[in-house]
């Protein structure tokens, strides 16, 4: 149990066009995703909380039109790179909090997107 | 703001060695501490969790000892195996239990066979 999806698992786009990566929580509802990114050789940072039915909370230094995060049900979030950007490539993870189960997260298999 | 470091940042071992991972955290009012294990160009796998109550978790060959109130963390490896090689990730939520969580940058291990 606790798996957590995400499509696709990698992209590869041209600059300019934008990029939906979808996290689905398979076999539990979750009420909070997170979305991180990783640069190579660096580690997780968070980027955005997503609330189901609420927007998003997004971290200090990450732009929320262009990082679009819809939270539409209680097993899917999606990310939305807009206007995508050689310095966008990087691999972008989500994680899934169940729903009454504080402090406990399931993480996905990461999305790999490269821009060229 | 919570920051998270680990030492050292690469470690490259005889097969058979018991090794320590070390992490440490600037904030010790934390909700939980998790060490997660990363292959490369893949997603994250968790190892162990930890509560803030706790003191320590073992799963086989794998012991976390958590001392909230100095800020550390370490990862025991019991008889490393080559294919133990991957990167460490330690990582805490310092909200009530609903943040994301603060990463640190890793220990790459290699374990030689």
């Amino acid at each position: 149990g606790a798996v957590v999806s995400q499509h696709p698992s990698w992209v590869i786009c041209k600059s300019g066009t934008s990029v939906k990566i979808e996290c689905r929580s398979l076999d539990f509802q979750a009420t909070t995703m997170f979305w991180y990114r990783q640069f190579p050789k660096q580690s997780l940072m968070l980027m955005a909380t997503s609330n189901e039915g609420s927007k998003a909370t997004y971290e200090q230094g990450v732009e929320k039109d262009k990082f679009l995060i819809n939270h539409a049900s209680l097993t899917l979030s999606t990310l939305t790179v807009t206007s995508a950007h050689p310095e966008d490539s990087s691999f972008y993870i989500c994680s899934a909090s169940p729903s009454g189960r504080r402090g406990t997260q399931y993480f996905g298999p990461g999305t790999r997107l490269l821009v060229l | 703001k919570q920051e998270v470091t680990q030492i050292p940042a690469a470690l490259s071992v005889p097969e058979g060695e018991n090794l320590v991972l070390n992490c440490s955290f600037t904030d010790s009012a934390i909700y939980n501490l998790q060490w997660f294990r990363q292959d490369p160009g893949k997603g994250l796998t968790s190892l162990l969790l930890i509560q803030s109550s706790q003191r320590e978790q073992t799963s086989g060959r794998l012991n976390a000892s958590l001392d909230k109130s100095s800020g550390r963390s370490t990862l025991y490896i019991a008889a490393s195996q080559p294919g133990d090689s991957a990167t460490y990730l330690c990582a805490v939520e310092s909200g009530g239990g609903a943040d994301g969580l603060t990463f640190g940058k890793g220990t790459h291990l290699i374990i030689q066979p």
